[in-house]
């Protein structure tokens, strides 16, 4: 159970495009998502909180008219790169808070990001 | 602010030799101590937790002991194998302090293991 799924898993667009991963929990209910950024052979960056009916809490330096997030349903949470560029090329994880109660985080396999 | 700051890698090891991972912490609170795990091509997995001081995690042959005296966290097991070749990240939560649920990762270890 817990399971948090990622779509597309990757994904290559042109420079200027907009690209949106969504990130569903697939057998239990999210009011909190949480996006994070990987970038090569480096650690993982909180970019943003995801709540369900509200803004997202973007973390410093993380531009929110780039990386638009929107968590519309219990279910699922979409990030979108807005106008996107090579920088923007990386490895982008979710997570959800499973709801046991333990704290802890079940995290989607990812979706990989390249911009041409 | 909270940190999480591991050993550099790589770690290469042959087939059932000794692990050790360091990680050490900086945190306000108590928080909640991870070692999640990333497969080739994968997200991460939670391998092991530990909520509280002298709480040992544990899982798949790996132990975390959470020591509050020398702020760490250090992932080990006995005998490794091939399969776990991966990247390895210690992680903290402030769960308790301000229940954002936040997770603060470390930069990650690679471990190669030979056969």
């Amino acid at each position: 159970g817990a399971v948090v799924s990622q779509h597309p898993s990757r994904v290559i667009c042109k420079s200027g495009t907009s690209v949106k991963i969504e990130c569903r929990s697939l057998d239990f209910q999210a009011t909190t998502m949480f996006w994070y950024r990987q970038f090569p052979k480096q650690s993982l960056m909180l970019m943003a909180t995801s709540n369900e009916g509200s803004k997202a809490t973007y973390e410093q330096g993380v531009e929110k008219d780039k990386f638009l997030i929107n968590h519309a349903s219990l279910t699922l949470s979409t990030l979108t790169v807005t106008s996107a560029h090579p920088e923007d090329s990386s490895f982008y994880i979710c997570s959800a808070r499973i709801p046991s109660g333990a704290n802890v985080l079940t995290f989607g396999a990812g979706s990989r990001l390249t911009v041409l | 602010g909270n940190s999480v700051t591991q050993m550099e890698g790589p770690v290469t090891l042959s087939e059932e030799a000794f692990l050790t991972i360091n990680c050490t912490y900086t945190a306000t609170g108590y928080p909640s101590l991870f070692w999640y795990v990333q497969y080739p091509g994968e997200g991460l997995q939670l391998l092991l937790k530990a909520t509280k001081a002298d709480d040992k995690g544990s899982n798949k042959g790996f132990e975390a002991t959470y020591r509050k005296e020398t702020t760490s966290f250090h992932l080990e097991k006995g005998s490794v194998q091939v399969s776990d070749s991966a990247v390895y990240f210690c992680a903290l939560s402030d769960f308790g302090s301000s229940n954002t649920g936040k997770l603060i990762f470390g930069q990650g270890t690679t471990l190669q293991v030979k056969p």
